[in-house]
């Protein structure tokens, strides 16, 4: 059973552009959710993607944006880049909300913004 | 608002020794709790999870007990190796229904475990 797939793994923006972030969930999993991973801030949650609704999102500026499809594959955009913006995103999958249901993550993508 | 706090790292300890990272949290309600870790380079793994009270959850020798009356889930193993070295995370989820089903995670504690 495949993992859960993020693309691209590593990737360099400049200041001032956008990026979009690709993320393959397990197969039948539903729940989609992202975070955003730095040195400073640790581990902090951007959005939570259920069945193509957005039903929770993290404390980022508006220029952090996402989808879910309806093959339950999900993308996240962030326009506009800072150098701020450099992180790893994880993106993470279960197959529903149930508290107790693990969550599996991706490897990861590495953004790094010049 | 629900938090997780865990002991502050780096850890380094020689192989076979006794391993502790403490992990306390602040929530609403019961939530789940887990520890992921991580190795260098690459993304979080589940190491073990407990969904109740008094539930011990355990894998690979690693083992931790959901405590709620101290809101405790301390991570312990009783003899750790090099390849044991990584980032270690603790991290609660709140029941269904609470609105909110995000992770929450304390700061990774770093592990170096030397030969």
């Amino acid at each position: 059973k495949a993992g859960v797939t993020q693309t691209p793994r590593y990737l360099i923006k400049t200041r001032g552009q956008q990026v979009t972030l690709s993320c393959s969930p397990i197969s039948g999993h539903r729940s989609v959710s992202w975070y955003q991973q730095t040195p400073g801030q640790g581990l902090q949650f951007l959005f939570e993607y259920f069945s193509e609704t957005q039903r929770n999102k993290g404390n980022f500026p508006g220029r952090f944006s996402g989808r879910q499809f309806s093959n339950s594959r999900s993308e996240m955009n962030v326009s506009t880049l800072e150098l701020g913006d450099s992180a790893l995103y994880l993106c993470a999958s279960s197959s529903d909300l149930s508290s107790g249901n693990t969550i599996y993550f991706g490897e990861g993508s590495w953004l790094t913004v010049v | 608002g629900n938090s997780v706090t865990q002991m502050e790292g780096p850890v380094t300890l020689s192989e076979e020794a006794f391993l502790t990272i403490n992990c306390t949290y602040t929530a609403t309600g019961y939530p789940s709790l887990f520890w992921y870790v991580q190795y260098p380079g690459e993304g979080l793994q589940l190491l073990l999870k407990a969904t109740k009270a008094d539930d011990k959850g355990s894998n690979k020798g690693f083992e931790a007990t959901y405590r709620k009356e101290t809101t405790s889930f301390h991570l312990e193993k009783g003899s750790v190796q090099v390849s044991d070295s990584a980032v270690y995370f603790c991290a609660l989820r709140l029941p269904k229904g609470a609105g909110s089903y995000q992770l929450t995670f304390g700061k990774g504690t770093k592990l170096s475990v030397i030969p």
